[in-house]
């Protein structure tokens, strides 16, 4: 899988886009992105995954750049309840195996009152 | 509902005891995966399996063993081979690669606590 790049923390005001942005730069053509995201002490969570097209989901939306090396996970109207771990992850969707996924640090994206 | 249940929570163990986790999903899910997190990192897998009776080693298998006799179920053993056992510890399933949605679910983890 390849590898991706976050920053390690991020601040967002409540009631705002939050913005978060992952660099995936050596991404192979049949790999998607995948994001998750992870409140403390519990298990990570599902967001939005992604090959070439933005997509949208009840969410958040994933904003791919066209040659696909970086990409941006909008969550539209932040609350305080989206204070989380949030991953970034690059792996082909489809294959000979379910194999599992590879998660970096993330970023810890803190919304503020 | 359906989902992914881990238990316990919270999990105490002596030191060079083997002790075994719990993980249950009802989503009929065939790929079931076993995740360990220290604090500060990401998640690291340890072993998974695609199918009943089947499972293949992650990147830290050392020290585990798992078996995989129901579709349901997925215990995992931390064994005294283990050399520094306390973490959190996360398992997650999957519908089989190829079918339309095969994202992970993860279940709300045990935190292994080794004294």
């Amino acid at each position: 899988d390849a590898k991706t790049t976050q920053p390690p923390s991020m601040d967002c005001a409540e009631g705002r886009a939050a913005n978060l942005p992952c660099n995936h730069s050596t991404i192979s053509g049949n790999e998607y992105v995948y994001w998750y995201r992870q409140i403390h002490s519990q298990g990570p969570q599902y967001i939005i995954h992604g090959l070439k097209n933005n997509e949208t989901n009840e969410m958040a939306s994933l904003i791919i750049t066209e040659d696909r090396k970086s990409s941006t996970l909008i969550l539209p109207h932040a609350t305080l309840r989206d204070t989380a771990v949030y991953y970034c992850i690059v792996r082909v969707r489809s294959g000979g195996g379910a194999d599992g996924l590879t998660f970096g640090k993330g970023t810890h994206l803190i919304i503020q009152p | 509902d359906g989902g992914i249940t881990q238990s316990p929570k919270y999990l105490f163990r002596k030191e060079g005891q083997n002790v075994t986790l719990s993980c249950e999903q009802n989503l009929n899910h065939d790929a079931m995966y076993w995740y360990r997190q220290d604090p500060g990192q990401g998640l690291r897998l340890i072993y998974y399996s695609q199918i009943v009776n089947d499972f293949q080693k992650g990147d830290i298998a050392e020290g585990y063993s798992v078996s995989r006799e129901k579709k349901e179920s997925f215990p995992l053993t931390v064994t005294s081979a283990q050399k520094n056992p306390t973490a959190f510890y996360l398992c997650a399933s999957s519908s089989v690669p190829g079918q339309r949605n095969n994202e992970q679910f993860f279940g709300p983890g045990t935190r292994l606590t080794v004294l």
